[in-house]
């Protein structure tokens, strides 16, 4: 089962910051936060990924609470491009056998 | 330059066939992954190969074969079909096993009649 509890949908304004939260409360001390999303048709797509701190790429800002209990996603200026699902996603780092376990997602529309 | 590759893109087929849909990477990554998302729209792993040895069976049925020729491939074989098999699979692989993120191919949409 995943991990994971998301808002099963978000709206946002085009040109605006989508931020999109994550609960996992049971995450474990070695496990990654993982954000992909799936654009319609296509194969999901990674975003980013952190432990602990927060991080940043050409995508999007992941931030992580300091309890590590939850994090949010931030894409900055979302684009009508931006709408698909995303998919938060925890996961043992390091060379372990752990795989990506999807939940539900938030399926995501940025309208003009 | 399509980093994960599968084919064919879209598949009909009835009843008890036999079918494969192929997966290639060029990503120079060692594990490789078959996901299949149903009608439901859940994602789920079905096998990993890591450096063409199976590492994961999530408990698939034994009609689904996997086979891994070398490490930038990964075939999805299906014997005698069902109508639940309809869905999408997806193929996908990472530097290693727990190692970086996933990279997705595009599906492939099976449908059985």
């Amino acid at each position: 089962d995943a991990k994971t509890t998301q808002p099963p949908s978000m709206d946002c304004a085009e040109g605006r910051a989508a931020n999109l939260p994550c609960n996992h409360s049971t995450i474990s001390g070695n496990e990654y936060v993982y954000w992909y999303r799936q654009i319609h048709s296509q194969g999901p797509q990674y975003i980013i990924h952190g432990l602990k701190n927060n991080e940043t790429n050409e995508m999007a800002s992941l931030i992580i609470t300091e309890d590590r209990k939850s994090s949010t996603l931030i894409l900055p200026h979302a684009t009508l491009r931006d709408t698909a699902v995303y998919y938060c996603i925890v996961r043992p780092g390091g060379g372990s056998q752990g795989n990506l376990i999807f939940g539900k997602g938030t399926k995501l529309s940025v309208k003009p | 330059d399509t980093a994960v590759s599968q084919t064919p893109k879209y598949l009909v087929t009835q009843m008890g066939n036999d079918k494969s849909i192929k997966c290639e990477q060029n990503l120079g990554h060692d594990t490789m992954y078959w996901y299949k998302q149903d009608s439901k729209k859940f994602l789920k792993i079905m096998f990993s190969y890591n450096n063409k040895e199976l590492i994961i069976n999530e408990t698939v049925p034994n009609r689904f074969s996997p086979k891994s020729p070398d490490k930038a491939h990964l075939n999805l074989h299906i014997n005698s079909l069902e109508l639940g098999d309809s869905a999408v699979y997806f193929c996908a692989s990472s530097p290693g096993q727990g190692l970086g993120p996933l990279h997705f191919g595009n599906g492939t949409r099976l449908t059985v009649t």
